[in-house]
């Protein structure tokens, strides 16, 4: 089966550091990768998505991500981080050539404080 | 921006107990979806439903566990009799119809039912 990995469970940053976050998946076809944000009291909302062409990826509110397909992994990355983006941050993968329900495989979570 | 909504926010029940969490998807999507997190774990997916009928399950919706759509509106999860590990937050999620392939469909999630069995 399929699993997602986040290596980093909290981040802390202060504000206009760069971010990283990693994201690594258990799985040699093609995949449909996403990440998602959850800030604090609200719902998942999507932040970008990668399916297929150009592997960088770029999203809402400034975030980017790179698929590498020779690593498994699928960074996000955002050159200089606010206040606004303490949230947690959540990986997930779906299989298209065995998943006929659209199962998204979340990753554990990277937890994200940036400090004033 | 359209929102799933899902109701009640928190849910209380005796172990034992049968239990319904709501969620209205987005109205235009046709593909739903449960997924739970129990604390410090993860988004763990239940199960999804298209065209009226389930289109996968994990391993965690056993017979417990069953999904509706009762009208053209609501999306529910009924667990039959609850266990105290079935506290978690249960969370909904709908996509939209698509041509291309549903899997290349972003899922919109609601805000998510806090579930605590006593």
């Amino acid at each position: 089966a399929q699993s997602v990995s986040q290596h980093n469970h909290h981040v802390i940053l202060s504000e206009a550091a760069s971010l990283e976050l990693g994201c690594n998946y258990s799985y040699g076809g093609t995949v449909n990768l996403f990440w998602y944000v959850q800030y604090p009291g609200q719902h998942l909302q999507l932040l970008l998505k990668y399916f297929s062409g150009d592997p960088l990826v770029k999203g809402i509110k400034g975030f980017e991500a790179e698929f590498i397909k020779s690593k498994f992994s699928f960074n996000l990355r955002k050159p200089s981080v606010q206040w606004s983006d303490t949230a947690e941050y959540f990986c997930a993968v779906i299989l298209p050539s065995n998943n006929a329900g659209n199962m998204l495989t979340f990753g554990g979570g990277t937890r994200l404080m940036v400090k004033p | 921006e359209p929102e799933v909504t899902q109701t009640p926010s928190h849910q209380v029940t005796q172990m034992g107990q049968e239990v319904i969490l709501r969620c209205v998807p987005i109205s235009n999507h046709l593909y739903f979806y449960w997924y739970r997190q129990i604390l410090g774990q993860k988004v763990e997916f239940l199960v999804s439903f298209y065209n009226n009928e389930i289109s996968e399950k994990s391993e965690i919706f056993d017979d417990q566990f069953s999904v509706e759509r009762p009208d053209g509106s609501n999306f529910t999860l009924k667990i039959r009799s609850t266990k105290l590990e079935d506290s978690a937050m249960y969370f909904c999620a709908s996509s939209p119809p698509v041509r291309a392939p549903a899997s290349n469909q972003p899922q919109h999630f609601g805000d998510g039912t806090r579930l605590s069995i006593l």
